[in-house]
């Protein structure tokens, strides 16, 4: 079965450093999400992104996040001035346009010191 | 708003019994109801899901749930645990005309003793 790739696998930064989270989506799929678990909790919607730019998100994407897809196959997730509650699994998932189905990575776990 | 109820963060079964997890959800249109698992250090997996079709919904791994509306209910069954079904276990909706974003529950972690 295809597979979303995400980079790195474990992330440790200082809090206030810029972070970028990759992942490379499912080759044919058109609709790419962002999802975050802090330890403990519910898996969360960051954001969702169609037709290079952002469809949805919540009201945890603040100004601090972005997302871009800046080649035809990887789709990051930014993180400008990270904060200590910005430490969780970040999870990249995909989907096709015929199909409700996400594909998600298998995270990368970020964490701010 | 959407939202789904998990009761019971934590299951323990042994080898061989009957799997339950319950799952209730809170939807002001028809929703889309889904099941996913997550195995130690790996992503989220779909078990199954519902999509206004079939109410009893088999899934992977002999996994199967029934949606029942009047109760507002999708729990998650298997005739007989396996070790092999250690995990946690999220129940997910999202809205019948938008997959847009799912909304995911707490989480159950299934604990299977031989």
């Amino acid at each position: 079965e295809p597979e979303v790739t995400q980079t790195p696998s474990h992330q440790v930064t200082q809090m206030g450093q810029e972070v970028i989270l990759r992942c490379v989506p499912i080759s044919n799929h058109l609709y790419f999400y962002w999802y975050r678990q802090i330890l403990g909790q519910k898996v969360e919607f960051l954001v969702s992104f169609y037709n290079n730019e952002i469809s949805e998100k919540s009201e945890i994407f603040d100004d601090q996040f972005s997302v871009e897809r800046p080649d035809g196959s990887n789709f990051t997730l930014k993180i400008r001035s990270t904060k200590l509650e910005d430490s969780a699994m970040y999870f990249c998932a995909s989907r096709g346009s015929q199909g409700e189905k996400l594909f998600f990575g298998s995270g990368t776990q970020l964490s701010v010191l | 708003a959407q939202s789904v109820t998990q009761l019971g963060s934590h299951v323990s079964v042994s080898e061989g019994a009957l799997v339950l997890l319950r799952c209730n959800y809170s939807s002001s249109v028809p929703p889309y109801l889904f099941w996913y698992v997550q195995y130690p250090n790996q992503g989220l997996q779909l078990l199954l899901k519902y999509t206004s079709a079939a109410t009893l919904v088999k899934g992977i791994n002999g996994f199967e749930a029934e949606f029942k509306k009047s109760e507002t209910s999708f729990h998650l069954t298997k005739p007989s645990a396996h070790m092999s079904d250690a995990a946690e276990y999220f129940c997910a909706v999202s809205e019948l005309t938008s997959f847009q974003k799912l909304v995911f529950g707490t989480g159950t972690r299934l604990l299977v003793s031989p």
